[in-house]
C-alpha cells in the first residue's frame, strides 16, 4: 500500500507570504504527527492529531502556525506571514496509535525555504 | 526539547567495518526506537526495543538498552556504502510523539 505522502516536496516563498503544507497519512492510521527539522538538527515535534482532534497545540512555534485535519485523513499545516527562521524540512508521520504499536511512518517531507 | 543525545555526532568508517552509535536519554521510557534518515528527508524505522529488553537483533543491526544508565547503542555489522545516512534514537513523548536526539551522521566509504 501507499506510504505517507507530502506535498509540495519543495516550497520557496518570500518572507511575509503564507504557505500551506499537506500530508496524506497511511490509510487507517488514526494518529498523525507534524515535526520540523532545521538544517543539521534533530526533529522538533510540532503537533499531534488523534482523528481530527489536536488536544495540545503548545508545540507549535508561534501563533503564525496552525494545523487541521479533516475526515481523519489529510492534514494541512499552515504558516502565515512566513519568516526566514521558518525555513526547514517539515515532516509528517502517521501511526496506528494502538498499544504496543509505536512505530511511526514518515513522509518524505516538504523542504520550505523562506527568502 | 530533545530527550537525549547521540554519540558520536559523526562517524566515518570503511566498508566491512562495524559501526557503533550510542544514545543517552533523560526520563523513564516504555521503549526506545532507532530511525535512519537519508539525505535529510523522510525517516525509516529500524528497530524498537522495549524497556524490559536488553538486546535485540534485526539482520545486521543489534540494539542494546541499559535502563539503569539510560543509554542505548546501535551496532551495524559488516557495514556497506548504502548504510551511509543519519541515525536517530527516539523515545516517547507525552502525546505519543517521538522525541529525537540530534543524530549520528554515518559515512561508510567503499
Amino acid at each position: 500500500g501507499a506510504g505517507v505522502s507530502q506535498s509540495p516536496s519543495n516550497k520557496v516563498t518570500e518572507k511575509g507570504k503564507d504557505v500551506e503544507l499537506r500530508c496524506d497519512p497511511i490509510s487507517g492510521h488514526t494518529a498523525l504527527y507534524w515535526y520540523r527539522q532545521s538544517l543539521g538538527q534533530g526533529l522538533e515535534f510540532l503537533i499531534y492529531f488523534q482523528g481530527n482532534s489536536a488536544p495540545d497545540k503548545s508545540g507549535l512555534p508561534s501563533d503564525r502556525f496552525s494545523a487541521e485535519r479533516t475526515g481523519g485523513s489529510v492534514s494541512t499545516l499552515t504558516i502565515q506571514r512566513t519568516q526566514q527562521e521558518d525555513s526547514a524540512v517539515y515532516l509528517c508521520a502517521s501511526s496506528l496509535a494502538i498499544p504496543g504499536s509505536d512505530e511511526q511512518f514518515f513522509g518524505p517531507g516538504t523542504r520550505l525555504t523562506v527568502l | 526539547s530533545q530527550q537525549g543525545e547521540e554519540d558520536p555526532q559523526a562517524l566515518s568508517i570503511q566498508e566491512g567495518e562495524n559501526a557503533t552509535m550510542n544514545c543517552s536519554y533523560k526520563t523513564s521510557i516504555n521503549n526506545l526506537q532507532w530511525y535512519r534518515q537519508n539525505s535529510g528527508r523522510g525517516l525509516v524505522h529500524l528497530i524498537l526495543i522495549r524497556s524490559n529488553e536488553r538486546e535485540k537483533h534485526s539482520g545486521r543491526l543489534r540494539v542494546t538498552l541499559d535502563t539503569s544508565k539510560k543509554s542505548s547503542s546501535l551496532l551495524i555489522t559488516a557495514s556497506r556504502a548504502a548504510d551511509t545516512a543519519s541515525y536517530f534514537c527516539a523515545t516517547g513523548g507525552s502525546q505519543g510523539n517521538l522525541i529525537f536526539g540530534k543524530g549520528t551522521k554515518l559515512s561508510v566509504k567503499p
